[in-house]
């Protein structure tokens, strides 16, 4: 029972370059979602999905792509990396109706240079 | 607008109870009132929710005021591992898209003292 697993744990990136943060989840849950948490703050919105095929912005959604082709797997794409997306992503999924809360994953440490 | 309202710090000893506060005075009568803790910048690990009544599992406990516009979560004998910043976090208790947000303010960062 593996939950939420983010790759990679920690990258560094060059100002420009792209990437794409994985998330991956095995509790058959509908809706999934990013955040990024920076230095001593609590977590923002990126860009979340209600379902296969369905994704919607959050609070800061510039400068990331999202698509959802399965109900497993969420990735984040950083399309021209900045040194302002230098932060810590959280992927987290939840389950329609459900009031046990969400799950997290534990996070990518991503410096941009 | 920040929703939820609570102290950036506090400490207890180990043994003791913890008891975070958390105002929320322009809670609705459909949201739902959700407690939350990180610890070392991991992923933030769901801890208890509740409506209006008290509530209670293996980690913890809420208590919700009678008019709902605060809450205390309740950690009834701290140990060092309980030393994290706790989020208080309200949302909608319908299933649509909204209420799976969650706005995550800066928390409060509890300290468990030997």
């Amino acid at each position: 029972n593996a939950g939420v697993t983010q790759t990679p744990k920690f990258q560094v990136l060059k100002t420009g370059q792209s990437m794409t943060l994985q998330c991956a989840q095995d509790m058959n849950h509908e809706y999934m979602s990013w955040y990024r948490q920076d230095p001593g703050m609590g977590l923002r919105l990126i860009h979340y999905s209600v379902g296969a095929g369905i994704t919607d912005q959050g609070e800061v959604p510039n400068g990331y792509n999202v698509s959802r082709s399965t109900t497993e797997d969420f990735p984040l794409r950083l399309l021209s990396a900045a040194p302002s997306q230098t932060s810590v992503y959280f992927c987290a999924s939840s389950s329609p109706g459900q009031r046990a809360g969400s799950f997290f994953g534990q996070g990518t440490r991503l410096t941009v240079v | 607008d920040a929703k939820t309202t609570q102290p950036p710090s506090m400490d207890c000893a180990e043994g003791r109870a913890a008891n975070l506060p958390c105002n929320h005075s322009t809670i609705s009568g459909n949201e739902y009132v959700y407690w939350y803790r990180q610890i070392h910048s991991q992923g933030p690990q769901y801890i208890i929710h509740g409506l209006k009544n008290n509530e209670t599992n293996e980690m913890a406990s809420l208590i919700i005021t009678e008019d709902r516009k605060s809450s205390t979560l309740i950690l009834p004998h701290a140990t060092l591992r309980d030393t994290a910043v706790y989020y208080c976090i309200v949302r909608p208790g319908y299933s649509g898209a909204g209420s799976y947000q969650l706005t995550f303010g800066k928390g409060t960062k509890l300290s468990v003292i030997p």
